[in-house]
């Protein structure tokens, strides 16, 4: 099956510093990577998300980037503010399949 | 109904006793997923439905964990003989799936469960 890997676990920014997330996936056939935000005692909520035929996707202050041949993706998060700090989780997936989640990384922006 | 809803919140139980966990998803969500979050964890999967297929049991971690779905809509994730270790938050999440597409999860807000 498949494996997604996610660095760092844990990650501090200074409020206004740009914060990069990674994840590595194993299976070439997954085509959908989305990432999560999870804000302590809340429910996991989709932020961004990204398929395998575009390179890169951005929305406001957040972008995702795929790079297929390396099966890794990443996270950037610009002009971090304190509401930005919350676990943030990468998954992989195929079509009809299954989700499958890295560890999580906690992102905690320092006033 | 306005999201996936999720009950009991919290159950605290006993070792040894079964807890039922319920999980209501969004209406004409073909897809229904089961994780346990443990604290400070990532999400484990436990078990994923999709429309009349048979489900991936491939998550649940021993023979005292099943999970039902009742008429493509109610699952109820069933812990039998409850451990300690099996205390941590459940989270259910359903979607509007293709078979050859993916989409978005929306997660309920998990139901609790301590066993004492």
């Amino acid at each position: 099956g498949e494996n997604v890997e996610q660095h760092p676990s844990t990650l501090s920014v200074q409020e206004g510093d740009s914060a990069v997330i990674k994840c590595t996936y194993s299976d070439s056939a997954s085509n959908y990577f989305p990432w999560y935000k999870q804000e302590l005692g809340k429910r996991p909520q989709l932020i961004i998300d990204i398929r395998s035929n575009v390179g890169e996707k951005k929305d406001q202050r957040i972008a995702v980037t795929l790079n297929k041949t390396a099966k890794h993706f990443s996270l950037h998060i610009t002009e971090t503010q304190p509401e930005d700090s919350a676990v943030y989780f990468c998954a992989a997936s195929k079509g009809g399949n299954q989700f499958y989640f890295g560890t999580g990384t906690s992102l905690t922006v320092i006033p | 109904g306005a999201g996936v809803s999720q009950s009991p919140s919290n159950k605290v139980t006993e070792k040894g006793k079964d807890v039922e966990l319920r999980c209501d998803p969004i209406s004409g969500h073909t897809a229904l997923y089961w994780y346990r979050q443990s604290l400070g964890q990532g999400l484990e999967f436990l078990i994923y439905f999709q429309g009349n297929s048979a489900p991936d049991k491939s998550g649940l971690p021993s023979d005292r964990f099943s999970a039902e779905r009742t008429g493509g809509s109610v699952s109820t994730l069933t812990i039998q003989r409850t451990q300690q270790e099996d205390s941590a938050v459940y989270l259910c999440a359903s979607s509007l799936m293709a078979s050859s597409n993916t989409g978005e999860l929306f997660f309920g807000e998990g139901s609790r469960l301590t066993v004492l």
